[in-house]
Order: C-alpha cells, then sequence, then structure tokens
C-alpha cells in the first residue's frame, strides 16, 4: 500500500483554467503540507495543516486553496492557472507537529503543465 | 524564509568511489535531514541529526553536524550506480511553526 499517494500524477490543462490535486495518507500522521518543486528542483513549503487545522501558510497566492475535510486528507485546489505555475506539486505526511519530530513521507509529485 | 545551500550542484564520480556533499544554512534549528529524489519521483528520507548531535551513520551513509559553522556534510561510501538521485538538505528550524525549509540539492551521478 502507497503510503502517501497523491494524485493525478500529471496535469496538463490551460491556462486560466481551475483544477485540483488530491492527497491521502494512510500513515495515521497527524501533520500533512504541500511543497512545490519549480524546475530548478527547488522546493518550497506552501501549506501544512494539523489534524485539520491550518498551521503554515506560505506567501501563496489566493489562487491556491487547501482543503483538509480530515486528517488523512489535504487536497489543493487552483483557480485561475497561469503559466508559472507549472511545476510539479508535492504532498508529505509527519508525526506530531511538523519536522520537529521527526522525518516526513512525500508522495510521488503531482507534475502540472500550465499552457 | 530560510534555506539551506547545497554544495556542489552537481557531482559525478565513479562507482566504488565515495560522495560527499555539504549544506550550510543561516538560522537556528532544531534538526538537520537529508532527503533523496530519484529522477521523476518524491522524496525520500535518508536521515536526521538534531542539532545536539555531531554525527551520525546509516549503512553507508554518514552524516555531520557543525553547529557552530551553520552546516552539515553527507557521506556516502563505496558509491553504487542506484545511489544516482538528487540529494536535499533541510532544516527543522526553531523560530515559527515547524516547517522543513530545502535546499536547492546536489545532482550526483554515479558512473559505471
Amino acid at each position: 500500500d502507497t503510503a502517501v499517494s497523491q494524485t493525478p500524477k500529471y496535469l496538463v490543462t490551460q491556462m486560466g483554467n481551475d483544477k485540483s490535486i488530491k492527497c491521502e495518507q494512510n500513515l495515521g500522521h497527524d501533520t500533512m503540507y504541500w511543497y512545490k518543486q519549480d524546475s530548478k528542483k527547488f522546493l518550497k513549503i506552501m501549506f501544512s495543516y494539523n489534524n485539520k487545522e491550518l498551521i503554515i501558510n506560505e506567501t501563496v497566492p489566493n489562487r491556491f486553496s487547501p482543503k483538509s475535510p480530515d486528517k488523512a486528507h489535504l487536497n489543493l485546489h487552483i483557480n485561475s492557472l497561469e503559466l508559472g505555475d507549472s511545476a510539479v506539486y508535492f504532498c508529505a505526511s509527519s508525526w506530531g507537529l511538523g519536522p520537529n519530530t521527526g522525518e516526513l513521507f512525500f508522495g510521488e509529485g503531482s507534475r502540472l503543465t500550465v499552457l | 524564509s530560510q534555506q539551506g545551500e547545497e554544495d556542489p550542484q552537481a557531482l559525478s564520480i565513479q562507482e566504488g568511489e565515495n560522495a560527499t556533499m555539504n549544506c550550510s544554512y543561516k538560522t537556528s534549528i532544531n534538526n538537520l535531514q537529508w532527503y533523496r529524489q530519484n529522477s521523476g519521483r518524491g522524496l525520500v528520507h535518508l536521515i536526521l541529526i538534531r542539532s545536539n548531535e555531531r554525527e551520525k551513520h546509516s549503512g553507508r551513509l554518514r552524516v555531520t553536524l557543525d553547529t557552530s559553522k551553520k552546516s552539515s556534510s553527507l557521506l556516502i561510501t563505496a558509491s553504487r550506480a542506484a545511489d544516482t538521485a538528487s540529494y536535499f538538505c533541510a532544516t527543522g528550524e526553531i523560530q515559527g511553526a515547524q516547517k522543513l525549509v530545502f535546499g536547492q540539492g546536489t545532482r550526483l551521478t554515479i558512473n559505471p
């Protein structure tokens, strides 16, 4: 069983569209994250949730809206997609309140291409 | 937000040789973690070293941490072709909400 699974793996869409990426973890972790990896492989945290509560909200455009229906799921909805949103989006999870407790477990990534 | 910087950005060595990657950071940390990313895949945790530790081993991996210099190194001994990947250091910051801040990684290529 995949510990952290995210769908879809690939997403190609036009500018201006709205899209969602879903993430589920079956590890029983309390905290989930969204990271964005750009074309230079730089990974930047976007959001984190602990037990469905938003903990971290980095400087991310309002077009990005995370939703955590329960502590095993964290989805990312993106409105009015722009060319600069093209990247690989990674979901991750960890125990406790965050990485001071231990390691992060990452999904395989969702590659978003905006045309 | 603060990030680590890996050095070198790319490293190419022969199979069997040792590979050393370095990471520098700027803020006080709770811990420092190393991750591996194979091409087109997610990140996989390798090792975590806490701020009160100086050295840690895991199999062929050896990590050192020097908090006075705000730097860490990852040594992979007796490298194998399967070690070809990008390696990232990430710091768990003390200030504010808990988050891991990643560097840009070192691209390691092991030549058979």
